[in-house]
């Protein structure tokens, strides 16, 4: 059972480049969410789903873009990257009621 | 809005003592449940234990208790037994219920086991 996905792990990019972070989960849990976590910070939420189709925004979505067309599959988008946005991005998912999120291993985002 | 803090310093602890990571939250909705996730070195996040706010008796899962009280609005996680594994950052969180319900995340708490 892989849990949730993230890929890649690593990335750097310019000032101004596009990417899109993966993130995949196999347990078919409805919600899904984006965190970004910088240093002494905690995790701040940028964007969750609660189901295919349906995307909200979190504490800090701008900069990202996302979309749910799959239960399984949930990718973070960066337009435009800036070096605001160098982080380490987690990707979650969970099943409901009082369910815990179950996290992936995180991307490292360094934007130069 | 929900709002979780942990405001200790990096915690030291020797090991095989019990340590207490503190944390308090407010917010206005009278259902919710509180998480405390681990993440060590490696980077995972790491899910400990969970209590709601209608849960009669402190959460426990093996080493790990929930000190709740509700009406101080804290949720502090004692540690029994301190091992060297368990050196790490300690985060606390808070989701109201509900399918659309958000997990807010405090800023975490650097704990230090010494041998």
């Amino acid at each position: 059972n892989a849990g949730v996905t993230q890929t890649p792990k690593f990335q750097v990019l310019k000032t101004g480049q596009s990417m899109t972070l993966q993130c995949a989960q196999d347990m078919n849990h409805e919600y899904m969410s984006w965190y970004r976590q910088d240093p002494g910070m905690g995790l701040r939420l940028i964007h969750y789903s609660v189901g295919a189709g349906i995307t909200d925004q979190g504490e800090v979505p701008n900069g990202y873009n996302v979309s749910r067309s799959t239960t399984e599959d949930f990718p973070l988008r960066l337009l435009s990257a800036a070096p605001s946005q160098t982080s380490v991005y987690f990707c979650a998912s969970r099943a409901g009621g009082d369910s815990p999120l179950h996290f992936g291993n995180g991307t490292r985002l360094t934007v130069t | 809005a929900q709002k979780i803090t942990q405001t200790q310093p990096g915690m030291f602890v020797q090991e095989k003592e019990a340590v207490t990571l503190d944390c308090t939250y407010d917010t206005s909705d009278p259902s919710y449940g509180l998480f405390w996730y681990k993440q060590p070195s490696s980077g995972e996040m790491i899910f400990l234990i969970y209590q709601g706010s209608y849960d009669q008796q402190n959460a426990t899962e093996g080493r790990y208790s929930l000190n709740f009280q509700k009406a101080r609005k804290s949720a502090n996680l004692v540690i029994s037994a301190s091992q060297l594994g368990d050196s790490a950052m300690y985060f606390c969180a808070m989701r109201s219920t509900g399918a659309n319900s958000k997990l807010t995340f405090g800023k975490g708490i650097t704990l230090s086991v010494r041998p």
